[in-house]
């Protein structure tokens, strides 16, 4: 069965720390991995990885994928008030289905 | 471009009865999915589309019915709403089979009595 877990589940920080967030995955044949943010409503893309060890990066934002240790994480640096939201990642599995895990929350405190 | 667009943004019904969540995208994606959201949950994909006429089952796929008569339009249809079904859903849409990232629509709250 596939499977995500996301860890960790909740994190307050304040403003200007760094945070680590975790997504392991099982699934069957994997394609890629998917960062998504969600503040109140719909998630809205981050990043797409599909190779080992290449980090994907966007401003502050950061990403890499292990597929031998089958997890990825996502890395924020000098975090803000406006990064507080719950952080999804998304495998894909075949080419049509995607495993969400269900999220970890941030709040960053100013 | 606009995007992925939902209606209604929320609803209410009455246990029994049936209603459509639209969804539309004007990008000419081919692949398109129909998402829930419930508290504690991730999402789960309800069912999905790789093409007009093409449809398939995800992971939850009771009590809904979709069709896809065009490439922009994904209609989600509950045939009789039941009180599990509140939740928030989330439309979904992706160029097709060469493109793995993703695009959601603002969602639906729904709520069953």
């Amino acid at each position: 069965e596939d499977k995500v877990v996301q860890s960790p589940l909740s994190l307050v920080v304040h403003e200007g720390d760094t945070v680590t967030l975790n997504c392991s995955y099982e699934v069957t044949n994997f394609r890629s991995l998917l960062w998504y943010k969600q503040e109140k409503k719909a998630p809205t893309f981050l990043f797409m990885l599909t190779s080992s060890g290449i980090e994907k990066k966007s401003g502050r934002l950061s990403s890499i994928l292990d597929k031998k240790e089958l997890f990825s994480i996502l890395n924020i640096t000098a975090t803000q008030t406006g990064d507080s939201a719950v952080y999804l990642c998304a495998p894909l599995s075949g080419t049509y289905k995607y495993i969400f895990g269900t999220g970890t929350r941030l709040k960053v405190l100013a | 471009n606009a995007g992925v667009t939902q209606t209604p943004k929320f609803q209410v019904l009455k246990t029994g009865q049936s209603m459509t969540l639209q969804c539309a995208q004007d990008m000419n994606h081919e692949y398109m999915s129909w998402y829930r959201q419930d508290p504690g949950m991730g999402l789960r994909l309800i069912h999905y589309s790789v093409g007009a006429g093409i449809t398939d089952q995800g992971e939850v796929p009771n009590g809904y019915n979709v069709s896809r008569s065009t490439t922009e339009d994904f209609p989600l249809r509950l045939l009789s709403a039941a009180p599990s079904q509140t939740s928030v859903y989330f439309c979904a849409s992706r160029r097709g089979p060469g493109t793995d990232t993703q695009y959601f629509g603002p969602g639906t709250r729904l709520t069953v009595l």
